[in-house]
């Protein structure tokens, strides 16, 4: 059985400030994705990832298949990126998700 | 495009009713998926489709939920009869290629109430 933990569970973070997200799992995963559930309720898939590094904007994730480890970090944070950050791994076709870390950026 | 259509976007029942759910994925796109999100357990994967086909109901809590995609642009999500533990928020995502190794669209989920 997977297990996906996320930590920290919930963070408090000053606008501007570069922010680190983690994940890991015990499994070997076929794909890892990272998605973004604003404080309306609506999801948005970020990333999807299955090796290496991916950028989009201010958002920057990696994964470290052999650590069985992803980060998520946020540049230059902003109160808009206040959301629940959610992890979800797609491993011996299981989809496992995390429990979600509680982002606030403050002004 | 307007996105992963859901329709409801709230729902209230009693226990013991009919309910269904339904879903409009992006057009174009092949896998269909259904998730329910509750305080307890967080996100759930129900059921997933590819190309209007099935893949895996492992997620489906009982016989009393059922999925079916009749065509390329129209699923729905059945709960018969509906219980209070029902309640939650569901979600419909699609994505443009088989399987869970693609970004996938989220809509803007039914919550659901079962009194």
């Amino acid at each position: 059985k997977n297990e996906v933990e996320q930590s920290p569970q919930n963070l408090t973070a000053q606008e501007g400030e570069f922010i680190t997200i983690n994940c890991s799992y015990s499994v070997g995963i076929s794909a890892l994705h990272w998605l973004q559930q604003h404080p309306g309720g609506g999801i948005v898939s970020l990333f999807m990832l299955s090796s290496g590094k991916k950028k989009h904007g201010r958002l920057i994730a990696t994964i470290n298949i052999q650590e069985k480890h992803s980060s998520l970090h946020i540049t230059a944070s902003h109160p808009r990126d206040s959301a629940v950050y959610i992890c979800a791994v797609w491993a011996n076709s299981k989809l496992t998700f995390g429990k979600g870390i509680t982002l606030s950026v403050r002004p | 495009d307007a996105g992963v259509i859901q329709s409801p976007r709230h729902e209230v029942t009693e226990m013991g009713q009919e309910v269904t759910l339904r879903c409009k994925p992006i057009s174009g796109h092949n896998s269909l998926f259904w998730y329910r999100q509750t305080m307890m357990r967080g996100l759930e994967l129900l059921i997933y489709f590819n190309n209007n086909v099935p893949i895996d109901d492992s997620g489906m809590p009982e016989d009393r939920f059922s999925a079916k995609m009749p065509n390329a642009s129209f699923s729905t999500l059945k709960i018969q009869p509906s219980e209070p533990r029902d309640s939650a928020v569901y979600f419909c995502a699609s994505s443009q290629q088989e399987g869970f190794g693609n970004e996938q669209f989220f809509g803007p989920g039914t919550r659901l109430t079962v009194l």
